[in-house]
C-alpha cells in the first residue's frame, strides 16, 4: 500500500515561513490534502487538493504537489500555528485513504 | 452542514468486540463514503476504512480481519465493529465522511476516546 513520510517535526520563528513536506512515489500525480489538529482537538482541513484553502483558511497557507513531494507552507508564522500537520490523500490503486505519520510544527 | 455524533462504550475488555455508532444529520446519507479514523495516544492518525450507503466497503489491510462498518440509511447512522481488541486498540475513534467523487474530510465527528482494558 501507498506510502507517506512526513519529518517528525520543524521549528520557525514567529514571522518566518515553515514549510512542511511530505513525501511519496510520484505523489505529483495525486491529489494530496493537508490538516491542522491542535491538542484535544479534531483536525481541521487547511489545504486540499494540493493548493485550494477551505474557506475560513487564512492565506498565509498555501500548499504545493510536484514530483515525489508535497509542500505545505506557512508564511508569516503565528503563535497559533503551532500544531500537528498531517498530510493525506486517496490511493486509487488500493481504493484506500492514507495519511502521513504528521509534522510537530514548533513556533519558537 | 453535516453533523457527526459518535456514541459507544468508552471503555471495552480485551478480546471483546469495539462498537460504535455514528448519528447523522443535516445531509443525505447517499452522498458520502462514511469513515471511521483513529488515533493513538501521542500517535498518529489512521484510517480504519469506509461503506457507502450501498454497502461497497474499503478497509485499512491491517485491520481488515476485524473490521465491519455498515450504514444503516433508514436511521442515519454508520457504524464500527472491531472485534478481539487489544489495548493497541485504545484509541481516540472519529467519524467522519467524504464526498462522493471527493477525497478529502469534509466533515469530522467530536471523537470519542476508547480504552481497552480489563
Amino acid at each position: 500500500s501507498y506510502v507517506l513520510t512526513q519529518p517528525p517535526s520543524v521549528s520557525v520563528a514567529p514571522g518566518k515561513t515553515a514549510t512542511v513536506p511530505c513525501g511519496g512515489t510520484k505523489i505529483g500525480s495525486k491529489n494530496v490534502h493537508w490538516y491542522q489538529q491542535k491538542p484535544g482537538q479534531a483536525p481541521v482541513l487547511v489545504i486540499s487538493y494540493d493548493k485550494d484553502r477551505p474557506s475560513g483558511i487564512p492565506e498565509r497557507f498555501s500548499g504545493s504537489n510536484s514530483g515525489n513531494t508535497a509542500t505545505l507552507t506557512i508564511t508569516r508564522v503565528e503563535a497559533g500555528d503551532e500544531a500537528d500537520y498531517y498530510c493525506q490523500l486517496w490511493d486509487s490503486d488500493s481504493d484506500q485513504y492514507v495519511f502521513g505519520p504528521g509534522t510537530k510544527v514548533t513556533v519558537l | 452542514q453535516v453533523q457527526l455524533q459518535v456514541s459507544g462504550p468508552g471503555l471495552v475488555k480485551p478480546s471483546e468486540t469495539l462498537s460504535l455508532t455514528c448519528a447523522v444529520s443535516g445531509d443525505s446519507i447517499s452522498s458520502y463514503s462514511w469513515n471511521w479514523i483513529r488515533q493513538a495516544p501521542g500517535k498518529g492518525l489512521e484510517w480504519i476504512g469506509y461503506s457507502y450507503y450501498s454497502g461497497y466497503t474499503s478497509y485499512n489491510p491491517s485491520l481488515k480481519s476485524r473490521v465491519t462498518i455498515s450504514v444503516d440509511t433508514s436511521k442515519k447512522h454508520f457504524s464500527l465493529r472491531l472485534t478481539s481488541v487489544t489495548a493497541a486498540d485504545t484509541a481516540v475513534y472519529y467519524c467522519v465522511n467524504i464526498k462522493e467523487g471527493r477525497s478529502e474530510i469534509g466533515y469530522w465527528g467530536q471523537g470519542t476516546q476508547v480504552t481497552v482494558s480489563s
